[in-house]
């Protein structure tokens, strides 16, 4: 089986200031992982992805994230969040054994001026 | 631009009515997808095709089917509409179906009144 937890609904920074959103896994498999963000009434972009390569993803838009297979997490960060970051973040599972992709819940972002 | 279309962008119709909202997925991509997104439902996994054949079902309403034609792209047909069919109807395609990214189109905003 396979699951994702985003663990922050919310996460609201200050303009200039990093950004953490979290992201933790389980998959019965070596997953493949993704993140991708929505603007309001918009379609999901594709933000990054990681498979089976270099632990350390970089991603559009000045992202990374960093695959840690011992604590099963896949955590987003920017170093300095800009007004346009603003938006829905969602952390995506999926692995070799299934066609299923499963999204996470979702965490809003909010940047303040 | 993901270069997945969707038709028609927005959509207003009465309970009991039927709809077909289309996609045509990235030029060279095989797989297509369904995902419903409201409000008090987050962003649901309806259905998965790849090159005409259903692979993966999601939390699809018996009310809804959908189907890949030849030329690959795809309708979700909606029927007996209610008004909590009233969402952000989106399509992705994907290359293989199977551990790669999914490019998201714009999406149908369907409104049941």
């Amino acid at each position: 089986a396979q699951s994702v937890t985003q663990l922050d609904s919310h996460v609201s920074v200050s303009e200039g200031t990093p950004v953490l959103l979290r992201c933790n896994y389980s998959s019965s498999y070596s997953p493949s992982l993704f993140w991708y963000v929505q603007h309001p009434n918009k379609g999901l972009q594709l933000l990054l992805k990681y498979t089976s390569a270099a632990t350390l993803v970089k991603g559009i838009n000045g992202f990374e994230a960093e695959f840690k297979k011992s604590e099963t997490s896949f955590h987003l960060t920017k170093p300095s969040a800009h007004m346009s970051d603003a938006a829905e973040y969602f952390c995506v599972v999926t692995h070799s054994g299934t066609y299923k992709y499963i999204f996470g819940t979702g965490t809003r972002l909010k940047v303040l001026a | 631009d993901s270069g997945v279309t969707q038709t028609p962008k927005h959509l207003i119709t009465a309970t009991g009515q039927r709809v077909t909202l289309r996609c045509s997925p990235r030029s060279g991509d095989l797989s297509v997808y369904w995902y419903q997104q409201s409000l008090d439902q987050g962003l649901q996994f309806l259905i998965q095709y790849y090159n005409g054949e259903e692979r993966a079902k999601g939390n699809i309403l018996e009310r809804f089917s959908a189907q890949q034609f030849p030329d690959l792209h795809s309708e979700l047909n909606l029927s007996s509409l209610e008004l909590g069919d009233s969402a952000l109807y989106f399509c992705a395609s994907s290359l293989s179906g199977k551990m790669d990214e999914q490019y998201f189109g714009p999406g149908t905003r369907l409104t049941v009144t």
